[in-house]
């Protein structure tokens, strides 16, 4: 299967720790995108990467989150001090950088904190 | 008022009927509108995009955006209960105009009888 994974599947924290998820994309794509969403609401944009490059990050994204791509391929996105309100699935999609509308998306990781 | 608005239904229909969903938007920026489907508790899979106005179709799926009403549609033919799904609309500027990300709707809740 040469689809956008990610790990893990499900999360279940207490509120206050860390956690971190990864995100594989499809392999020649260069743009990797990380979203939030919660119970019926479509996602929404948290940031992108261009190979190692992070280009740009939502408003939604506090300075308890953290992204890295380091090598250009994987990604981890990591909640520091977890909250009850960062329960959520959280998405990864990749994409080729011509032709970025047409993301792919993995199945994401759903994160519960207690 | 939301960038995107969807209506999040449930909408319920019998098998074989022609499905109609529709956004409407507000950023005139928009120039690549998409749908993807997602079944509960699994990540957007993309099912078609367009470019600016006019109608795509692809199979019993046929996309059509109209920008100068704002408004976009997706219509299903002959709907399978398989079809049976969260719809997502979603949007974006083209590239280089500073916000790579997709905007998405709400998402509607379709349910095919069988």
């Amino acid at each position: 299967d040469t689809g956008v994974s990610q790990n893990p599947r499900h999360k279940i924290t207490k509120r206050g720790q860390n956690v971190t998820f990864r995100c594989d994309p499809i392999s020649e794509h260069n743009r990797l995108y990380w979203y939030r969403q919660t119970l019926g609401q479509g996602p929404e944009f948290l940031t992108y990467f261009q190979n190692e490059a992070q280009l740009e990050k939502s408003r939604l994204l506090s300075d308890r989150f953290s992204a890295e791509r380091p090598k250009g391929s994987f990604s981890t996105l990591e909640i520091q001090r977890t909250e009850q309100g960062d329960s959520a699935m959280y998405l990864c999609a990749s994409s080729r950088a011509q032709g970025k509308e047409t993301q792919y998306f993995g199945p994401g990781t759903r994160l519960l904190v207690l | 008022q939301k960038e995107v608005e969807q209506d999040p239904g449930p909408l319920s229909v019998p098998e074989g009927a022609i499905v109609s969903l529709n956004c409407t938007y507000s950023n005139s920026a928009f120039q690549y509108f998409m749908w993807y489907r997602q079944y509960s508790r699994k990540g957007p899979e993309l099912l078609m995009y367009t470019y600016s106005s006019g109608n795509k179709e692809d199979g019993r799926f046929t996309a059509q955006v109209d920008k100068s009403s704002k408004y976009i549609s997706l219509f299903i033919r002959d709907s399978q209960p398989s079809d049976s799904a969260t719809y997502l609309c979603a949007m974006s500027i083209p590239s280089g105009g500073g916000a790579d990300g997709l905007t998405f709707g709400k998402g509607t809740h379709l349910i095919i009888q069988p």
